[in-house]
């Protein structure tokens, strides 16, 4: 079954707009991270939330988990072109090695 | 600050050759992983290692593939037989012992098989 379902799977927006990243996913989970990747690049980690945490904040980021609703989300607030890319929740699930299962993610363009 | 890191950063090679791809994980880690991106997929997860041993393999990770960490520094994937459907973006990945800790991936080797 698919795990980790982000939606939308594009989004366009405006530099200076916030963007918002929805993730599903359907095991019980140990944590859920974000990660962002550039074109053709490496995973570069954002953020990451606890089972027990409901919000998180990192700078321009914010993390949300709903565990009843086995859903996440990422907003980046005040979007500048350089935070194009493609946007990734993984969770890590259970079992002792914490593996992480990706979404499909979202592809994210900030139009200056 | 510490990172992952992979060489080679692109691998090109014969169908049927094999392939060694190098990984140096964040020296205070303990995890290891390995994952794979196929061109416009999702990243998948292909094997977990600890204690010098794998931990967890996926349906993915069959006998043409191995995983060893031959000194205190260096993980490394080989795959014994390359195929077409081997070409993907290879991702090393590390962390700490404790669950909640992030897993922090190299930059990755795109493996191309002709």
């Amino acid at each position: 079954s698919q795990q980790g379902e982000e939606d939308p799977q594009a989004l366009s927006i405006q530099e200076g707009e916030n963007a918002t990243m929805n993730c599903s996913y359907k095991t019980s989970i140990n944590n859920l991270q974000w990660y962002r990747q550039n074109s053709g690049r490496g995973l570069v980690h954002l953020i990451l939330i606890r089972s027990n945490e409901r919000e998180k904040h990192s700078g321009r980021l914010r993390v949300t988990l709903d565990t009843s609703k086995k859903s996440s989300s990422l907003l980046i607030t005040a979007s500048r072109a350089a935070d194009t890319a493609s946007y990734f929740c993984a969770n890590s699930g259970g079992g002792s090695n914490y593996k992480l299962t990706f979404g499909k993610g979202t592809l994210l363009t900030v139009n200056p | 600050e510490p990172e992952v890191t992979q060489t080679p950063s692109h691998q090109v090679t014969q169908m049927g050759q094999e392939v060694i791809l190098r990984c140096v994980p964040i020296s205070n880690h303990l995890y290891f992983y390995w994952y794979r991106q196929i061109l416009g997929q999702k990243v998948e997860f292909l094997v977990s290692f600890y204690n010098n041993e794998i931990s967890e393999k996926s349906e993915i990770f069959d006998d043409q593939f191995s995983v060893e960490r031959p000194d205190g520094s260096n993980f490394t994937l080989k795959i014994r037989s390359t195929k077409l459907e081997d070409s993907a973006m290879y991702f090393c990945a590390s962390r700490e012992t404790i669950s909640y800790n992030e897993q922090f991936f190299g930059p990755g080797t795109r493996l191309t098989v002709l």
